[in-house]
């Protein structure tokens, strides 16, 4: 089916080390995001990737780096764990399908996330 | 601003009763207001979505109403079933649908 792939979908760190949680997309989109959702909060911006090439910050960027590897990959490494990373990661693509309306452009697909607890 | 207010936190209704959830706005440059429903342990996953140049989308059960003037946008579901069950977001975004900036979410009960 098609859709947003997360892998892995548990993980548990201790503090300090690195890990990369890896999304794949099969839907051609252009956009691909990662957020964190924690009780309370909603879903906050990790960082986005507007188009292949080129990713940029959002509204919680500190601890992450992103690397957009292809039109399907969207890559969050934590490179030092912290407990405050403990959440549950999404990633998410969008995209207008060629020739589609403005009306018809949807929004987001999510994965089904990555719990992490940092300990 | 870009914050997208949303209330109830959490909402408990019986078996047929009508769920109502209300979101606020500030940026009048959003253009595209979806709701997202999310069930336990998966992602969320686009409910119903409308654009400001209507006041109300309907699709089932499911009923957005918007007004652009209060900057207010609210969802109803009709005859709530306990599958409604699930937290609800709504959302808000512009410059054709990236970044969308989400609201804190609601916990729906629906009881048998």
């Amino acid at each position: 089916n098609a859709g947003v792939t997360q892998t892995p979908k548990f993980q548990v760190l201790k503090t300090g080390q690195s890990m990369t949680l890896q999304c794949a997309q099969d839907m051609n989109h252009n956009s691909m995001y990662w957020y964190r959702q924690d009780p309370g909060m909603g879903l906050r911006l990790i960082y986005y990737s507007a188009s292949e090439g080129t990713t940029d910050k959002g509204e919680v960027p500190n601890g992450y780096n992103v690397s957009r590897l292809n039109k399907r990959e969207f890559s969050l490494r934590l490179e030092s764990a912290a407990p405050s990373q403990t959440s549950v990661y999404f990633c998410a693509s969008s995209g207008r399908r060629q020739g589609a309306s403005i009306l018809g452009r949807g929004g987001y697909t999510f994965g089904s996330g990555t719990r992490l607890t940092v300990v | 601003q870009q914050q997208v207010k949303q209330s109830p936190q959490s909402l408990i209704v019986q078996k047929g009763g009508i769920s109502i959830i209300n979101c606020a706005y500030e940026n009048t440059a959003f253009d595209y207001f979806p709701w997202y429903q999310q069930f336990p342990g998966k992602g969320p996953a686009l409910l119903i979505a409308i654009r400001p140049d209507v006041s109300e989308k309907k699709e089932g059960r499911f009923t957005i109403s918007f007004n652009k003037s209060a900057k207010q946008f609210s969802l109803h579901i009709m005859d709530s079933q306990p599958g409604d069950s699930a937290t609800y977001f709504c959302a808000a975004s512009y410059n054709y649908g990236q970044n969308f900036v989400f609201g804190p979410g609601t916990r729906l009960s629906v009881l048998p």
